[in-house]
């Protein structure tokens, strides 16, 4: 298996433009995880999905935010308009059915996001 | 709702010096808890995880952590870093009978001077 697949890798944009981060979760996973990863906040859950749903979106900091999972296989994190602030490493991550009643996470590699 | 709290923010250390970072959680619960390790530029991968059994456990790499539930803790040793170690580490718990989405930690840095 080719693990989580994220792109961009990074992404340079400027204020007020629309960004769209991608991510392909590891096939047979049915929870799939948003987190941003910044130096002052550390490691934030922004929203996850189960078989497809979003369960808690309550991590996701404004409107601006919005994430969607059409179908198992795929999933994307728009920023609309992008704002400085939102620079951050955002990162993918999916796991099985609960393992004994916990989730462990397979990471992507992360999309480092600057917004100029 | 819970928390996770690594103390060390920032650790370094000589090659072959020993490590323990912190980890205490606030849930008395039943918990599952995890390390994570981030190497520069790359993802967060699983460290070690314990569910039940012995508090005691083994990781990848030499890593271990030990669970003590009266002091709410899951800190993880190395008796022996090596520069290779120079990442970052996560601890994390998910909830038995919560919502299994685990928490994280700040994160500890931890850099390894050879």
């Amino acid at each position: 298996d080719a693990g989580v697949i994220q792109s961009p890798r990074h992404e340079v944009t400027e204020m007020g433009q629309e960004v769209t981060l991608r991510c392909k979760p590891i096939s047979g996973h049915d929870y799939l995880f948003w987190y941003r990863q910044t130096m002052m906040r550390g490691l934030e859950l922004l929203i996850y999905f189960n078989n497809n749903v979003p369960i808690d979106d309550s991590g996701m900091p404004e409107d601006r935010f919005s994430a969607k999972m059409p179908n198992a296989s795929f999933s994307t994190l728009k920023i609309q308009p992008s704002e400085p602030r939102d620079s951050a490493v955002y990162f993918c991550a999916s796991s099985p059915d609960r393992v004994r009643g916990a989730n462990v996470l397979t990471f992507g590699a992360g999309s480092r996001l600057t917004v100029l | 709702a819970q928390s996770v709290s690594q103390h060390n923010h920032h650790v370094i250390l000589s090659e072959a010096a020993s490590l323990e970072l912190g980890c205490n959680y606030s849930y008395g619960g039943t918990v599952n808890l995890f390390w994570y390790v981030q190497y520069p530029g790359q993802h967060l991968q699983l460290l070690l995880k314990y569910f039940s059994g012995d508090p005691l456990v083994k990781g990848i790499k030499g890593f271990e952590a030990e669970f003590i539930k009266s002091k709410f803790s899951f800190n993880l040793r190395k008796p022996s870093v090596q520069w290779s170690d120079t990442a970052e580490y996560f601890c994390a718990v998910t909830l038995s009978g919560g919502s299994y989405i685990p928490t994280f930690g700040r994160g500890t840095s931890l850099i390894v001077h050879p």
